[in-house]
């Protein structure tokens, strides 16, 4: 059973709008949620993260907001550019303050921003 | 620079031949861990390690074997290849600041068993 769903495959978005990528997690003891981008042929790198005592957490053009009680998270990307185009994964996990262990990853958003 | 090396980044093997794929980083963090990437699943994590001579089953540690003798390196081992291997692997490892729990990974390690 998925932890971790991210149940759109594909996203398109134009040049200069907002890219809203969705994550859903099933497990409550999750507490710390990641972001991580991937281009073809290279390894995934983070991007953003936010613990469970918080609801949001901006970093220049990308924010991520976290609504514990609907076990959901989002992440969102103003303005969009073309070099944005990749593949987002969004990552849980249960270890925060000690133990990082287990580290469960969603499918991943295939985001294309479009000139 | 800092960075995670993994070795050899394309590999073509038969059923059962044992093979290693070596993992280093040069950052001195602690948390090392596997994972592999096939179409329609994501990523997926095989075994990680917090620390030398400790190291723990991820979702998917069936088939591999991992060792973390030094702080550095960390391998992964398949004793016994077979076709269902097939995929792209990556390695990362982490340090803690402020429970950032950010992963540096590899360049990947694309294994094909036949």
């Amino acid at each position: 059973d998925q932890q971790v769903k991210q149940n759109s495959p594909s996203l398109s978005v134009q040049e200069g709008r907002i890219s809203i990528l969705n994550c859903d997690y099933t497990n409550s003891m999750f507490d710390y949620f990641l972001w991580y981008k991937k281009y073809p042929a290279e390894g995934p790198t983070f991007l953003i993260s936010i613990s469970s005592i918080k609801d949001k957490n901006e970093d220049g053009r990308f924010t991520v907001f976290l609504n514990k009680s609907a076990k959901h998270l989002s992440l969102h990307i103003v303005p969009s550019q073309p070099g944005d185009s990749a593949v987002y994964f969004c990552a849980a996990s249960a270890g925060y303050g000690g133990s990082q262990g287990n580290l469960i990853f969603g499918k991943g958003t295939k985001l294309s921003v479009k000139p | 620079e800092a960075q995670v090396t993994q070795n050899p980044r394309y590999l073509i093997t038969v059923t059962g031949k044992k093979l290693t794929v070596t993992c280093s980083q040069n950052m001195n963090h602690e948390y090392m861990s596997w994972y592999r990437q096939d179409p329609g699943l994501g990523l997926r994590q095989i075994y990680y390690s917090m620390n030398v001579e400790v190291t723990d089953k991820g979702d998917v540690p069936e088939g591999y074997k991992v060792s973390r003798k030094e702080k550095r390196n960390f391998p992964l081992i398949l004793e016994s290849p077979s076709p269902n291997q097939t995929s792209l692997y990556f390695c990362a490892s982490s340090f803690e600041t402020g429970g950032t729990y950010e992963q540096y990974f590899g360049p990947g390690t694309r294994l094909t068993v036949t």
